[in-house]
């Protein structure tokens, strides 16, 4: 089945600073990866996605980047703000319908 | 439209007890799934419905079961709880990619 390794587990960023969260996959057929936020007591909420046929993707101060040759997707996150903190997890789209996700990452912005 | 929801939020049970948690959606979306969550593991799928009458086993469906007689209630059922089941439980939903998720369900077992 499909694996996903995200890194890193955990991250402490200067409040502006950027903050860039790395997921690799093991199958190459996969062509949806998902990322989403999860905050203190409540579920992951979608906060961007991209598909195979796309390189980048840009909302706002988030950003997406995905290399399939290489089997690397990730997230960055610019000028991060207090209200970024949280758990992240990236995902991937697996046959089935199904999502494999990452461990996750605890996201710090110090204020 | 309330989304994905799960009841109940938060509970207490024994060894060996039973209990069913209950996820609702009012998007009318095809599939369902339902998911565990324990420290520093991310989520694993239990168990997945991909329509009405239909379930399917995920990664790590031992120890639960599920059914899926209404299109909008997915229920994960524990017949007898043990501690290796205390964790934080989420149901998803979605029409094709994007799965929606509820608050989540909160068990302990003592």
């Amino acid at each position: 089945g499909e694996n996903v390794e995200q890194h890193p587990s955990t991250l402490s960023v200067q409040e502006g600073d950027s903050a860039v969260i790395k997921c690799t996959y093991s199958d190459s057929a996969s062509n949806y990866f998902p990322w989403y936020k999860q905050e203190l007591g409540k579920g992951p909420q979608l906060i961007i996605d991209i598909r195979s046929n796309v390189g980048e993707k840009k909302d706002q101060r988030i950003a997406v980047t995905l290399n399939k040759t290489a089997k690397h997707f990730s997230l960055h996150i610019t000028e991060t703000q207090p209200e970024d903190s949280a758990v992240y997890f990236c995902a991937v789209l697996a046959a089935g319908n199904k999502l494999t996700f990452g461990g996750g990452t605890r996201v710090l912005v110090k204020p | 439209n309330a989304g994905v929801t799960q009841t109940p939020k938060f509970r207490v049970l024994k060894t060996g007890q039973s209990m069913t948690l209950l996820c609702a959606q009012d998007m009318n979306h095809e599939y369902m799934y339902w998911y565990r969550q324990d420290p520093g593991m991310g989520l694993r799928l239990i168990h997945y419905s991909v329509g009405e009458g239909t379930t399917a086993k995920g990664e790590v469906p031992d120890g639960y079961n599920v059914s899926r007689l209404k299109k909008q209630n997915f229920l994960l059922g524990l017949e007898s709880a043990a501690p290796s089941q205390t964790s934080v439980y989420f149901c998803a939903s979605t029409d094709w990619e994007t799965q929606y998720f509820g608050p989540g369900t909160r068990l302990l077992v003592l």
